[in-house]
């Protein structure tokens, strides 16, 4: 059973520009959510996608803005970025919306 | 929105001892769950225990919805066990909402 993978691991850009991360959920998983996690914070809802469409979302601006594929796969894209935006973005799994999540190993953001 | 408050903020603890971490949310939830964030960022699903209680090796959680709070228990704690253990919750019944994080308790095991 693969597990919940994202890319890239790392990465840095500078303040105004935009950012794409992906995400390939765990097999058997259709619902996919975001999570972005500040230092020394609890992750903090983006949004979620089950069957291509956005079904919640947290109170992030709409410069956050996500895709879901016919594989479940996902991405998550940042425009116009600010230094705020620099955190972990968590990418997770489940096999419904009510069902244990399961978290990648992130992909630390770093805006200068 | 709800609000989730996690005790003890921080806890050191020689290896081998006991720990009880605690969850309080602030309304009645569908969906509760615990995961621990290794020191390399790592966030690892323990249980998903909307309410009752449920064992897994060394840890075991209990959920009283009706009261409002969780309790994770750690046994015999190993060095391994380091890092953050956050208490989730949703409210919604579909999952739409997310799930809100409480602040964490950093837990440091001496050897």
């Amino acid at each position: 059973e693969t597990g919940v993978t994202q890319s890239p691991t790392h990465l840095i850009k500078t303040r105004g520009q935009q950012v794409t991360l992906r995400c390939s959920s765990q097999s058997g998983h259709n619902t996919v959510s975001w999570y972005q996690q500040a230092l020394g914070q609890g992750p903090q809802f983006i949004f979620q996608y089950y069957r291509e469409e956005e079904n919640g979302r947290g109170n992030f601006p709409p410069r956050f803005s996500g895709l879901q594929f016919p594989n479940y796969s996902s991405e998550l894209n940042v425009n116009a970025l600010e230094l705020d935006d620099s955190a972990l973005y968590l990418c997770a799994s489940s096999a419904s919306g009510v069902s244990p999540l399961h978290f990648g190993n992130g992909t630390r953001l770093t805006v200068t | 929105g709800i609000q989730v408050e996690q005790s003890p903020p921080d806890l050191i603890l020689q290896e081998g001892a006991n720990s009880t971490l605690r969850c309080n949310f602030s309304d009645s939830v569908n969906n509760l769950q615990w995961f621990h964030q290794n020191p390399w960022g790592q966030l690892i699903n323990l249980f998903y225990i909307p309410s009752g209680t449920k064992q897994n090796g060394r840890l075991s959680a209990t959920t009283v919805a009706t009261e409002r709070y969780s309790l994770l228990y750690i046994s015999s704690s190993q060095t391994t066990d380091s890092g953050v253990y956050f208490c989730a919750v949703d409210r919604s019944g579909g999952g739409a909402d997310g799930l809100t994080f409480g602040k964490g308790t950093h837990l440091i095991i001496q050897p």
